[in-house]
């Protein structure tokens, strides 16, 4: 089946740092990928999505391209901020099969002043 | 309003309760999804209604009970809780099936 696997957290860094999350996925057919951001008391927020291999989707600093070869799809920002510490899910879809999406376990990233 | 609502935000009630939690969306989506999160837990889908179907996680107790009377309105009606229910219970939205989901700021329970 279907599955996505999320490097475990936390990731502490220090402000200005290079940041890279690792998603990896198992799925059938053609799916959709996502990044998903929680922070504290909120529920989640579309950060960025990649439709096809090779798209690389980007919001806010953030990036992350859909490496198919590897079936991969890890966030990556140049230079973090304090406000970037939250908790971040990467998760896939099936277009072909349901409405469902499927989440990896998230990861905490806590960025240091 | 815009995006996905839901109200309350915070909610404790005794196991002896019967109470709602509701959601609106405000997109124009076609799918509707509860998810419960529980502290170093998985995020768990719970149910979705859409105009085609009507999905149910079927390790999901009777004790919660979902609504969906339009596309736009989605309740989970709660009875005779146990405190493991205690969580987060987020409510999303899709438009079509595949696509990105739409969170509320969700209910945080407790189950005292």
């Amino acid at each position: 089946g279907n599955s996505v696997t999320q490097m475990e957290g936390p990731v502490t860094l220090s402000e200005e740092a290079f940041l890279t999350i690792n998603c990896t996925y198992t799925a059938t057919g053609y799916p959709s990928l996502f990044w998903y951001v929680q922070y504290p008391g909120e529920g989640l927020q579309l950060l960025l999505k990649a439709t096809k291999a090779d798209d690389k989707g980007s919001n806010k600093g953030f990036e992350a391209t859909y490496r198919k070869e590897t079936t991969s799809f890890h966030l990556e920002k140049g230079s973090v901020q304090v406000s970037d510490s939250a908790v971040y899910f990467c998760a896939l879809s099936d277009p072909g099969s349901s409405y469902k999406l499927i989440f990896g376990s998230g990861t905490r990233l806590l960025v240091r002043p | 309003e815009t995006g996905v609502t839901q109200t309350p935000r915070h909610l404790v009630m005794g196991m002896t309760n019967k109470k709602s939690l509701k959601c609106e969306q405000h997109l124009g989506h076609n799918a509707m999804y509860w998810y419960k999160q529980s502290a170093k837990k998985p995020l768990e889908l719970m149910f979705v209604y859409s105009l085609e179907e009507r999905v149910e996680n079927n390790s999901v107790p009777s004790r919660f009970s979902p609504e969906c009377p339009n596309s736009s309105h989605l309740f989970l009606h709660l009875h005779t809780l146990q405190p493991e229910d205690s969580a987060l219970y987020l409510c999303a939205s899709s438009q079509v099936r595949g696509s990105e989901q739409y969170f509320g700021p969700g209910t945080r329970l407790t189950v005292t």
